[in-house]
């Protein structure tokens, strides 16, 4: 068990190009979790998946946000156009069973948009 | 809908002295509550988690917290603050299979 594993930890980019980031859930969780946390605030739920399939999404994930987890392992969250406002620490999570099992949360990956 | 108050959003104790974070919940149901903590730069880490099992919960690092529905709320206690416990500690509920995560308090220790 290596726990949950994102990539990159830090990105920096321009307002207006897309990024993408990547989350290695702990093997075997079925369940996968994608997260947004801002300066002074606790994380706010963005999506999450069971499987590969993406049961739920946030009112704060606009059109321009877009997550995948396409065999059912790792997931990548793309930002198109990105804006300032975007910038903050995505984190993911990976849970095992149905409903309200321990989530465990990887580094986090922050995103600063100039 | 479940939720959860975290209240201060700044405490400092003193090395060895007794740290006393609060946390109130709405639920309408049953919750599940957890304290996680984050590292600065770091993902957050679970110290210790509520099920219903039973009202006092013990943690990681020394940690504990007692459920105590009367009062609606979830404190987290450590008898004896270390600098290694500087840190934010957010206090969450289970909704709907996702959590729902409090402001955040974090917690200084003076020397």
């Amino acid at each position: 068990d290596t726990g949950v594993s994102q990539n990159p930890r830090h990105k920096i980019t321009k307002r207006g190009q897309n990024v993408t980031f990547r989350c290695d859930p702990i093997s075997e969780h079925n369940r996968l979790y994608w997260y947004r946390q801002t300066l002074g605030q606790g994380p706010e739920f963005l999506t999450y998946f069971q499987n590969e399939a993406q049961l739920e999404k946030s009112r704060l994930l606009s059109d321009r946000f877009s997550a995948e987890r396409p065999k059912g392992s790792f997931s990548t969250l793309e930002i198109q156009r990105t804006e300032q406002g975007d910038s903050a620490m995505y984190l993911c999570a990976s849970s095992f069973g149905a409903g309200r099992e321990t989530q465990y949360f990887g580094p986090g990956t922050r995103l600063l948009v100039l | 809908a479940q939720s959860v108050t975290q209240l201060g959003s700044h405490v400092s104790v003193s090395e060895g002295a007794l740290v006393l974070l609060r946390c109130n919940y709405s639920s309408s149901v049953p919750p599940y509550l957890f304290w996680y903590v984050q590292y600065p730069n770091q993902g957050l880490q679970l110290l210790l988690k509520y099920t219903s099992a039973a009202t006092l919960v013990k943690g990681i690092n020394g940690f504990e917290a007692e459920f105590k529905k009367s009062e609606t709320s979830f404190h987290l206690t450590k008898p004896s603050a270390h600098m290694s416990d500087a840190a934010e500690y957010f206090c969450a509920v289970n909704r709907d299979d996702k959590i729902i995560f409090g402001k955040g308090t974090r917690l200084h220790i003076l020397p």
